[in-house]
């Protein structure tokens, strides 16, 4: 079945530095793939999505492009924040089966001053 | 405009006890779904509905049942709280008009079986 494999936390990085999140699918189909983030005590909110292969999704400085070659959707950001410090998720839509939306375990990101 | 919303916040239950939760969502959305989050395993989906009246087991089902009465309230119940229950439930919607289908979150229900 369709799964996200996303590198396990957590990720402690100082302000201003480069971050990435590597995220990898398994799907028979042909998927729509998503970051969502979730911050302390919330529950989970879309950061950015992508809909076929090459297209990027981009928000708050947050950028990832739908690689199908390598099934890959890689989050990164140039400079982090302070306030970026949450739990990322990336997660997998089927087009086939919509109502099935599947999670990676995700990954914690702490940032320092 | 509250979005979704669940009740209650937390809960602590006795293994065999029963409770209902609460997921309630004011975007008209057709869809919504049950789903646990536990650590490293990331969401799991429990049960969905396409539509008042609907309901459609998820990817572990077992131990709960879910009933959607009407559009907006989507409701978990456990009939015999087990402590491999404990984790915490989000509830989410999503709209049919959304053809990426992206869903809204609930701020979570924390429940711990004891």
């Amino acid at each position: 079945g369709d799964s996200v494999t996303q590198m396990e936390g957590p990720v402690t990085l100082s302000e201003e530095a480069f971050l990435t999140i590597n995220c990898t699918y398994t799907a028979t189909g042909y998927p729509s793939l998503f970051w969502y983030v979730q911050y302390p005590g919330e529950g989970l909110q879309l950061l950015l999505k992508a809909t076929k292969a090459d297209d990027k999704g981009s928000n708050k400085g947050f950028e990832a492009t739908y690689r199908k070659e390598t099934t890959s959707f890689h989050l990164e950001k140039g400079s982090v924040q302070v306030s970026d410090s949450a739990v990322y998720f990336c997660a997998l839509s089927d087009q086939w089966n919509n109502n099935d939306m599947r999670f990676g375990a995700g990954t914690r990101l702490t940032v320092k001053p | 405009n509250a979005g979704v919303t669940q009740t209650p916040k937390f809960r602590v239950l006795k293994t065999g006890q029963s409770m209902t939760l609460l997921c309630a969502q004011d975007m008209n959305h057709e869809y919504m779904y049950w789903y646990r989050q536990d650590p490293g395993m990331g969401l799991r989906l429990i049960h969905y509905s396409v539509g008042e009246g609907t309901t459609a087991k998820g990817e572990v089902p077992d131990g709960y049942n879910v009933s959607r009465l009407k559009k907006q309230n989507f409701l978990l119940g456990l009939e015999s709280a087990a402590p491999s229950q404990t984790s915490v439930y989000f509830c989410a919607s999503s709209s049919e008009a959304d053809i990426y289908y992206e869903q809204y979150f609930g701020p979570g229900t924390r429940l711990t079986v004891t």
